[in-house]
């Protein structure tokens, strides 16, 4: 099935980096993507990678992507208080019934302290 | 431009009623979902569509039910609502025929609802 894992909780102090990490299970993904979600709001997107790219950024956002080991990171340099928020990662299915759907994790509830 | 819009916002149902959320988007995208989310469990697809007249099964489709008359509009029905059913709905929509940023998925912004 198509899994995508994601740690629950990250906590951290402002102007550190923070790295969410997100695991999937299906080799045929086409793009990731990372989604924002601020308390009582719906999910923005805040970038994607296609599947056949390593590293994007864009800046303070770097993503990394390990296609070898299904692991998708988002790095956020110099983490501000408006950053907190939960983060989740999803992953776009091209495949027979499923074309084009997407996968989401749980999300990582991001807590910066001042 | 609205983008994806949902009605409505709040909802507290008693057990056993029915009601129907609408989601509409203006972006003329070929597909339609519709969400859950509770507290440490991410979300959970319902229901999606590809295109005007077909809708297909999600993850956690029992208990709801959906349709796509018009391509703007995703309607998600509660025929007979349970306190299980209590959550935060999302409706999304995306074009995805083709690649780069029209993969993304646009959401609304929730529909809190409450089945007592």
């Amino acid at each position: 099935g198509e899994d995508v894992e994601q740690s629950l909780f990250l906590s951290v102090r402002e102007g550190d980096s923070s790295v969410i990490n997100c695991t999937y299970t299906d080799s045929s993904s086409t793009y990731l993507y990372w989604y924002k979600q601020e308390p009582g709001a719906g999910l923005q997107l805040l970038t994607y990678i296609f599947s056949n790219m390593d590293m994007k950024q864009d800046q303070r956002l770097t993503v990394l992507l390990n296609k070898k080991d299904k692991h998708l990171s988002l790095r956020i340099a110099d983490t501000q208080t408006g950053d907190s928020a939960i983060y989740f990662c999803a992953e776009r299915i091209d495949r027979g019934s499923t074309l084009g759907r997407l996968y989401f994790g749980r999300g990582t509830q991001l807590t910066v302290w001042p | 431009n609205a983008g994806v819009t949902q009605t409505p916002k709040f909802r507290v149902l008693k057990t056993g009623q029915s009601m129907t959320l609408l989601c509409a988007q203006d972006m003329n995208h070929e597909y339609m979902y519709w969400y859950r989310q509770d507290p440490g469990m991410g979300l959970r697809l319902i229901h999606y569509s590809v295109g005007e007249g077909t809708t297909a099964k999600g993850e956690v489709p029992d208990g709801y039910n959906v349709s796509r008359l018009k391509k703007q509009n995703f309607l998600l029905g509660l025929e007979s609502a349970a306190p299980s059913q209590t959550s935060v709905y999302f409706c999304a929509s995306s074009y995805s025929r083709t690649g780069g940023a029209d993969t993304e998925a646009f959401f609304g912004q929730g529909t809190r609802l409450t089945v007592v």
